[in-house]
């Protein structure tokens, strides 16, 4: 069973709103990953981190921001969200020399 | 260009048969083939992981087979239960970068009746 916790499960905003989405591990991970998927298609990577104050932008352009300032807390943040914004956000870890990607259970996100 | 396409995007079996779902690749160089499985509305959950060397791995119920010179996967699911309904998403991972850049497909939707 996965450790790596997303909340808010579930969330409706009105265009415009600044949100934050939070993502945190107890596995002591070094690389952190942020995915979204719409229905019926593949994973986008948005965010990634190898560690502590590292942070790297994925092949998904987005809007968003993410911080890595402890290990286990990977906050992704939208300053200010659109409909196209509307998705499942997914956050993911992965440790040391391990290839296997452990995933929380994600963020329904919904723009109004 | 590198792409993961999988097939059939999806599939209805009845309780207790046996499906085999199929995974083609382009990724090139090659490092790793993953299966996962998620169930709806939840994260991934990995099923094999599977590197050049390696041509199947079981995990329960769960056959993966590879076969790395026609650059092909499938899963293998034997006596299927209600609980197999979700979507199974074949990944691979090349060994262009220090992150291994992970290639997805759209997943193969499957449903299990009673």
């Amino acid at each position: 069973e996965a450790d790596i916790y997303q909340t808010p499960r579930y969330l409706v905003i009105g265009t415009g709103k600044k949100i934050t989405l939070e993502c945190s591990q107890t596995m002591g991970h070094d690389k952190m990953y942020w995915y979204q998927q719409d229905p019926g298609m593949e994973l986008h990577l948005i965010h990634y981190s190898y560690g502590v104050n590292s942070t790297e932008k994925g092949d998904l352009s987005s809007e968003s921001t993410v911080s890595r300032i402890r290990t286990e807390h990977f906050p992704l943040t939208l300053e200010s969200a659109r409909p196209s914004h509307t998705s499942q956000y997914l956050c993911a870890s992965s440790g040391q020399g391990n290839e296997k990607l452990f995933f929380g259970s994600g963020t329904q996100l919904s723009v109004l | 260009k590198n792409q993961v396409e999988q097939s059939p995007q999806s599939l209805i079996i009845l309780e207790g048969k046996n499906c085999t779902l199929q995974c083609n690749y382009t990724v090139s160089p090659f490092s790793n083939l993953r299966w996962y499985k998620q169930d709806t509305g939840r994260g991934p959950v990995s099923l094999t992981i599977m590197t050049f060397s390696e041509n199947t791995k079981s995990n329960g119920r769960y056959t993966a087979t590879l076969d790395a010179d026609t650059k092909q996967s499938s899963l293998h699911i034997t006596a299927s239960q209600l609980s197999d309904s979700a979507s199974y998403i074949c990944v691979v991972s090349d060994r262009g970068s220090t992150l291994g850049r992970l290639y997805f497909g759209r997943g193969t939707q499957l449903t299990v009746w009673p």
